[in-house]
């Protein structure tokens, strides 16, 4: 199948800091890329959804200003968490979608991000 | 509504037949898909069953599902250690634009 690579794969860094994600397709087109949060034991959360050349579109109650997401190109997409608090920490996945009729979604390895 | 729920946990012997039961409310979906996540990993497909299918066998892998009902499960026969892990079902909701998932299975295989 098709290849999603996240970077960074985990990252630890202070409380007011900045954190930024890339999301890359390796060997696909992705109009689209959905971000997803994940809390230990727990389901897979959609925070919004991204298409190329254009604004995210973001679920209901997240912050679209603490959670900039770019997606400036048909293989990258990157996920900023701003001014970041010990409360974002969490695993980050990323996911493209494919151009099958199944509308399969290809996830990235995730990120986990730690904040002190 | 949204909601697909799932069992939270379920263990079983190495050789034995897993089987992992999902319902959902959303029945407008085309499709409706089994992830399965690994420890500090991302989601892996496993299968997929199209919408209009009762039965769908992959290898070791079997989804059935029941319209009527919404429900769908995921049998995988001669269960291995490498078969632990935590699996998704999701689907499509709000008319095709955002995958849902369940609130996952983890399952544990013991030898």
């Amino acid at each position: 199948g098709a290849v999603v690579s996240q970077h960074p794969s985990w990252v630890i860094c202070k409380s007011g800091t900045s954190v930024k994600i890339e999301c890359r397709s390796l060997d696909f087109q992705a109009t689209t890329m959905f971000w997803y949060r994940q809390f230990p034991k727990q389901s897979l959360m959609l925070m919004a959804t991204s298409n190329e050349g254009s604004k995210a579109t973001y679920e209901q109650g997240v912050e679209k200003d603490k959670f900039l997401i770019n997606h400036a190109s048909l293989t990258l997409s990157t996920l900023t968490v701003t001014s970041a608090h010990p409360e974002d920490s969490s695993f980050y996945i990323c996911s493209g979608q494919g151009e099958l009729d199944t509308g399969e979604l290809f996830f990235g390895e995730g990120s986990r991000l730690t904040v002190l | 509504g949204e909601d697909v729920e799932q069992s939270l946990f379920l263990s079983v012997r190495e050789g034995d037949s897993s089987v992992i039961n999902c319902t959902y409310t959303d029945s407008s979906s085309t499709y409706l898909y089994w992830y399965k996540q690994e420890p500090g990993a991302g989601l892996q497909l496993l299968t997929y069953i199209f919408s209009n299918m009762d039965m769908k066998q992959d290898q070791r892998l079997t989804v059935l599902l029941n319209k009527k009902d919404k429900h769908l499960s995921l049998r995988i026969a001669d269960t291995q250690t490498g078969d632990s892990a935590i699996y998704f079902c999701a689907q499509f909701t709000g008319g095709g634009n955002k995958l849902t998932f369940g609130t996952g299975t983890q399952l544990k295989v013991e030898l």
